[in-house]
Formats: C-alpha cells, sequence, structure tokens
C-alpha cells in the first residue's frame, strides 16, 4: 500500500533563513507521481507541483526548489530565503494506481512552517 | 468566479439536521472529489466522481451521500452526522480523474468547516 511520511510536524524559521521540508514515500509501482500543495490559513490546498517518477530532474521555480531521489525514495522541497507569507501547513501526496482503474491522492499529515519576521 | 468554489464555507449544525454542501468547479474539468480532514489525520478521499458516475467510495457513512447532477457541481448530503463528523470538508477536481494512464492534478476549492454540536 502507498504511505507518505513527512517526519516534521512543525518548523519555526526566520525570516530569509532556509528551510527544507521533507517528504519520504512508499510505493510497489513504478511509474506514481508526486506532489506538493500549500494550504495557508484560509483553508485552500494550493497546487505547487507534480512530478512523475520517471522525471528526477530537480525543479526550482523562484524560491521554490525540489529534490527528486528514487533511491531513497524521496521528495524534498526547500524554501530558499524564507518570508512570512510562506507559513502554512505543506503537504506532499503520492499518487498511484489505485488498482479501481485510476490513479488517486495519497497525502502526508503535512508539516507546519511558521516563518518569524 | 474561477478555479473551485464551496459554499458555505463555515457550517453548525445539529445532529439530527440535514444540509448540504455545495461544490461548483469552473475549470471545465470532468472529475471531482469530496475529502475530509480532521485535525492531526491526512487527508481523506470520501468520493470520486468522473463524467458524473462515482467511481470511489472509501468506506463512507451512509449519512454522507453525494450527488454530481453535472460535472461541474457536486453535493454532500449531510444527515443525523456525529460530532466526530466536525472537520474541513474539501471539495476538489481534476481534468481526466486519473482514468487515463496517468495522475492528473486535483485542484482544490477552499473548503467548509463543519462543525456538529
Amino acid at each position: 500500500a502507498q504511505k507518505v511520511t513527512q517526519a516534521q510536524t512543525e518548523i519555526s524559521v526566520v525570516e530569509k533563513e532556509d528551510v527544507t521540508l521533507d517528504c519520504v514515500y512508499e510505493t510497489r509501482d513504478t511509474t506514481y507521481y508526486l506532489f506538493w500543495y500549500k494550504q495557508p490559513p484560509s483553508g485552500e490546498l494550493v497546487f505547487l507541483i507534480r512530478r512523475n517518477s520517471f522525471d528526477e530532474q530537480n525543479e526550482i521555480s523562484g524560491r521554490y526548489s525540489w529534490n527528486f531521489q528514487k533511491s531513497t525514495s524521496s521528495f524534498n522541497f526547500t524554501i530558499t530565503a524564507s518570508q512570512v507569507v510562506d507559513s502554512a501547513v505543506y503537504f506532499c501526496a503520492l499518487s498511484d494506481y489505485s488498482g479501481a482503474g485510476s490513479y488517486q491522492l495519497t497525502f502526508g499529515k503535512g508539516t507546519k512552517l511558521s516563518v518569524i519576521p | 468566479e474561477t478555479g473551485v468554489t464551496q459554499t458555505p464555507r463555515h457550517l453548525v449544525m445539529g445532529m439530527t439536521n440535514k444540509k448540504s454542501l455545495k461544490c461548483e468547479q469552473h475549470l471545465g474539468h470532468n472529475a471531482m472529489y469530496w475529502y475530509k480532514q480532521s485535525a492531526k489525520k491526512p487527508l481523506e478521499l470520501m468520493f470520486v466522481y468522473n463524467f458524473k458516475e462515482q467511481t470511489e467510495n472509501n468506506s463512507v457513512p451512509s449519512r454522507f451521500s453525494p450527488e454530481c447532477p453535472n460535472s461541474s457541481h457536486l453535493f454532500l448530503h449531510l444527515h443525523t452526522l456525529q460530532p466526530e463528523d466536525s472537520a474541513l470538508y474539501l471539495c476538489a477536481s481534476s481534468q481526466r480523474g486519473g482514468l487515463a494512464g496517468e495522475a492528473d492534478t486535483q485542484y482544490f476549492g477552499p473548503g467548509t468547516r463543519l462543525t456538529v454540536l
């Protein structure tokens, strides 16, 4: 069965520090997809990135970067020069074949990031 | 309106009440989802609809009854709920519902914060 572990429950950093959010996943499939979502206090999950298992290239988008390591089943997320607006709960999610004819998301428990001014 | 909208944003109901949550997506997607987010628990998938047909029901109690009249609207009818059903209920939509041999990205609404007294 698929599983996503976000070992860090809460992290606090001072503004402008870099922070890395860890994500470790388990799946038996060779084809799967990984996602990160941001949930600010307003409640809406905001999509950040989608990555398939065949694309191990790291990705950078502005202050955000993602490190995908199949060898360690990890998909870590780094925020560079953090800002107060980055304060939110961040979810890592895995989508693999559900066996019911479709792919469905399994979420980790989330990491609450607090950026202190 | 753009994206995924949900109404109401907050709902307080007694255990004997009947109420409905509404979700509408303006993205032209064909799949819609209900998730439950409780404190300190991962997001739980409740129901999936693809092209108005229910394709997933993750052992949800019958006091939750979904309805999908068309690909843009999704309802969750609630009756005789329990206090443990208090949670944030999130709706999401995606293009193909993961049926096309790959996982597509789900876009979420802001959620309905439900309190059952």
